[in-house]
């Protein structure tokens, strides 16, 4: 258990569907990110949350719309999506952006048919 | 550019010691970390050095030389259990962390 949780686990969804996945820490920490795996590359940082507050948008799609609505919770909105978005979403939490380490959650598994 | 290599995957026999390498290029260095990720799982961290040296902390040990841009990750008395992947991360002069692609362990009896 690592104080940070996602749901869904798993997401299949068309290219014209909607969904959002939801991200909860309970670990008091003020700064929350969204990564984006794929198979054999290197974890992708898609957006930063600190003090609820967007810090980093690292040239996302526009089909991709985070939100913080409080420090404990975050959210990434999904519209429009297309085949090459499939992956694995981790979520992640730390002691302030530049906080010494990240806990993770165990993510969601998202295909896009 | 930023960049981060390790090898993509690594046997090792259980009990025995592996060794996997982090070799990094980035703006600014401000300390590294390993995480390991087993399948279907949350990144979990291991380990984080700043300074030259090496850091043990029980079967697990990380050693960085900044003046190489290189780490290492000593897995010692292997088990089964420790069949994962291993992210290295460097945290550059802006605080950003650049992410290696991971090295996927497989232990075999």
């Amino acid at each position: 258990e690592t104080g940070v949780t996602q749901t869904p686990r798993h997401l299949v969804m068309g290219m014209t569907n909607k969904k959002s996945l939801k991200c909860e820490q309970h670990l008091g920490h003020n700064a929350m990110y969204w990564y984006k795996q794929s198979a054999k590359k290197p974890l992708e940082l898609m957006f930063v949350y600190s003090l609820e507050e967007r810090v980093e948008n690292n040239s996302v799609p526009s089909r991709f719309s985070p939100e913080c609505p409080n420090s404990s919770h975050l959210f990434l909105h999904l519209h429009t999506l297309q085949p090459e978005d499939s992956a694995l979403y981790l979520c992640a939490s730390s002691h302030g952006q530049d906080g010494y380490e990240q806990y993770f959650g165990p993510g969601t598994r998202l295909t896009v048919t | 550019g930023q960049n981060i290599d390790q090898p993509t995957e690594m046997t090792a026999t259980e009990g025995a010691i592996v060794q996997i390498n982090c070799t990094y290029q980035t703006s600014g260095f401000n300390g590294l970390f390993w995480y390991q990720q087993h399948a279907g799982e949350a990144p979990t961290f291991l380990s984080y050095n700043v300074l030259d040296g090496l850091e043990e902390k029980g079967r697990f040990s990380s050693f960085l030389s900044r003046s190489k841009g290189y780490s290492y990750l000593l897995l010692k008395e292997l088990q089964m259990k420790d069949s994962a992947s291993y992210l290295c991360a460097v945290r550059d002069s802006n605080y950003q962390l650049i992410w290696g692609a991971g090295t996927k362990l497989i232990i075999k009896p």
